[in-house]
C-alpha cells in the first residue's frame, strides 16, 4: 500500500528558479493538502483541495500555486523560489474533515 | 487565529514514567480532534482521534486522550514511557464546517533511560 507518495524527497534550488512538487494518493480520498513544516511553527497550510476541481488558499499561500490534476494528484509549484521557502513540505489526504489525514514522507527543499 | 495550543515545546520523562502532553483548542463548538506522531525524517502518523463517540479515546502504542469540553482540552497520556516513544507529537483539529485542519506547534518528547 503506497498511501501518499511525494516526489522528489530532496531538492536544492537557487533563488529565482521554479519547480513543482508532486503528490499522489491511492486511497481515493476526496481532499488533499499541502503543508510546510518549519522549526517551532508546526505545520502551516499552504493550499488545499476539498474535492477534485476545487482549490483554496490556506494560511501561507503567497509564492505558491497548486493544481488538482485529478482525484489522485495534487501538485505544488514554486514559480520563483526564495530562501524563505526553504522548508519541509508535506502532502496529505483524507476522506472528510472528521477523518484523519494521511501524510507523505515529505520533500526537503533548500533554496540558496 | 490559533485554534490549537500545545503547552510545552519540549517534554522530558524518564523511561517508565507517565507521559502527559497538553493540547487546548479554541472553539465554541467541539471540533474533531486528532493526535499525530512524527518520527525523524518521516511524515505524521495518526495516534488517535476524537469524533464525539466517547470522551476517552484509546490509540496506538498505549496512548490515550481525554476530551474535556469544560476545559477545551484534549491531553495525550501514556502510563509508562518507552524509549521508542521519543518523537514529535502534534495535536490537530478540524471544524464542523470547512475542510481545513489546524495543527499545534508540536511537542518534542524525550525519554531518558
Amino acid at each position: 500500500n503506497a498511501g501518499v507518495t511525494q516526489t522528489p524527497k530532496f531538492q536544492v534550488l537557487k533563488t529565482g528558479q521554479s519547480m513543482t512538487l508532486q503528490c499522489a494518493q491511492d486511497m481515493n480520498h476526496n481532499s488533499m493538502y499541502w503543508y510546510r513544516q518549519d522549526p517551532g511553527m508546526g505545520l502551516r497550510l499552504i493550499y488545499y483541495s476539498a474535492s477534485e476541481g476545487t482549490t483554496d488558499k490556506g494560511e501561507v499561500p503567497n509564492g505558491y500555486n497548486v493544481s488538482r490534476l485529478n482525484k489522485r494528484e495534487f501538485s505544488l509549484r514554486l514559480e520563483s523560489a526564495a530562501p524563505s521557502q526553504t522548508s519541509v513540505y508535506f502532502c496529505a489526504s483524507c476522506w472528510d474533515r472528521d477523518q484523519p489525514q494521511h501524510f507523505g514522507d515529505g520533500t526537503r527543499l533548500s533554496i540558496l | 487565529a490559533q485554534s490549537v495550543t500545545q503547552l510545552g515545546s519540549h517534554v522530558s520523562v524518564s523511561e517508565g514514567a507517565l507521559v502527559l502532553l497538553r493540547c487546548n483548542y479554541s472553539s465554541s463548538v467541539p471540533p474533531y480532534l486528532f493526535w499525530y506522531v512524527q518520527y525523524p525524517n518521516q511524515g505524521l502518523q495518526l495516534l488517535l482521534k476524537y469524533t464525539s463517540a466517547a470522551t476517552l479515546v484509546k490509540g496506538i502504542n498505549g496512548f490515550e486522550a481525554e476530551f474535556k469540553k469544560s476545559e477545551t482540552s484534549f491531553h495525550l497520556t501514556k502510563p509508562s514511557a518507552h524509549m521508542s516513544d521519543a518523537a514529535e507529537y502534534f495535536c490537530a483539529v478540524s471544524r464542523l464546517t470547512g475542510n481545513q485542519f489546524y495543527f499545534g506547534t508540536g511537542t518534542s518528547l524525550t525519554v531518558i533511560p
